[in-house]
């Protein structure tokens, strides 16, 4: 079966804009999560989703930064008067189940975020 | 704080075993401890995945301490295309549940 993905592959932006990443999960996962990696770094926990219950934002680094996810399956990420800072590569996973435990994450290719 | 702690490099050739540990003293009491390959330009892909002990599947073996405060991924006979970057991934409780990626090692394979 297909597996997750994301669009745009990549974004420039200007900063001070808003844009919206999204993420398409693999068909039956209840768990989705959204990471960022800048460059040369490593994984940078944001936030995820179990089913359609409230998400766990702890992860999120500002105000700017939401998601949502319609529907239990597509979410999207949403970056508002984006900064220099925010330039990386978001990367989303999803999961059969959600944690505790751990479940196996399967994760799509990324979207890399340029902002000028 | 919770933090995992791994190599930041490490090179290896071709044949030989390669060892990664990763330290992560605060880890959810019955969660499991994850390992990851990264290769440039794609998202992670899961490797192994244990709670205590030990574990063995087609392509690695993780071996986990009683106290679980660190676990350590085991390659053997690596080959050029196990060059890639390796992360631990743990699941923190401590009034939330947090999910921490280690910072990765980077495993340089040579011929």
């Amino acid at each position: 079966g297909a597996g997750v993905s994301q669009s745009p592959s990549n974004k420039v932006t200007e900063k001070g804009k808003d844009v919206e990443l999204r993420c398409d999960p693999i068909s039956g996962h209840t768990a989705l999560y959204w990471y960022r990696q800048s460059l040369g770094q490593g994984l940078e926990f944001l936030i995820y989703f179990q089913g359609n219950s409230a998400p766990d934002k702890s992860g999120l680094p500002s105000d700017r930064f939401s998601a949502e996810r319609t529907g239990g399956s597509v979410s999207t990420l949403t970056i508002q008067r984006t900064q220099q800072e925010d330039s990386a590569v978001y990367l989303c996973a999803s999961s059969l189940l959600p944690p505790p435990p751990l479940y196996e994450q399967y994760f799509g290719p990324g979207t890399r975020l340029t902002v000028t | 704080l919770a933090k995992t702690t791994q190599p930041i490099s490490m090179d290896s050739y071709e044949g030989q075993e390669v060892n990664i540990t990763c330290s992560h003293n605060n880890i959810a009491t019955n969660d499991y401890i994850t390992w990851y390959q990264q290769f440039p330009s794609q998202g992670p892909r899961f490797i192994i995945q244990g709670y205590k002990t030990k574990v063995t599947n087609e392509v690695a073996s993780l071996f986990i301490p009683a106290d679980r405060k660190s676990s350590t991924l085991s390659l053997p006979r690596v080959s050029l295309s196990d060059t890639a970057v390796y992360y631990c991934l743990v699941l923190f409780s401590g009034g939330y549940n947090k999910l921490i990626f280690g910072a990765g090692t980077r495993l340089a394979v040579h011929p």
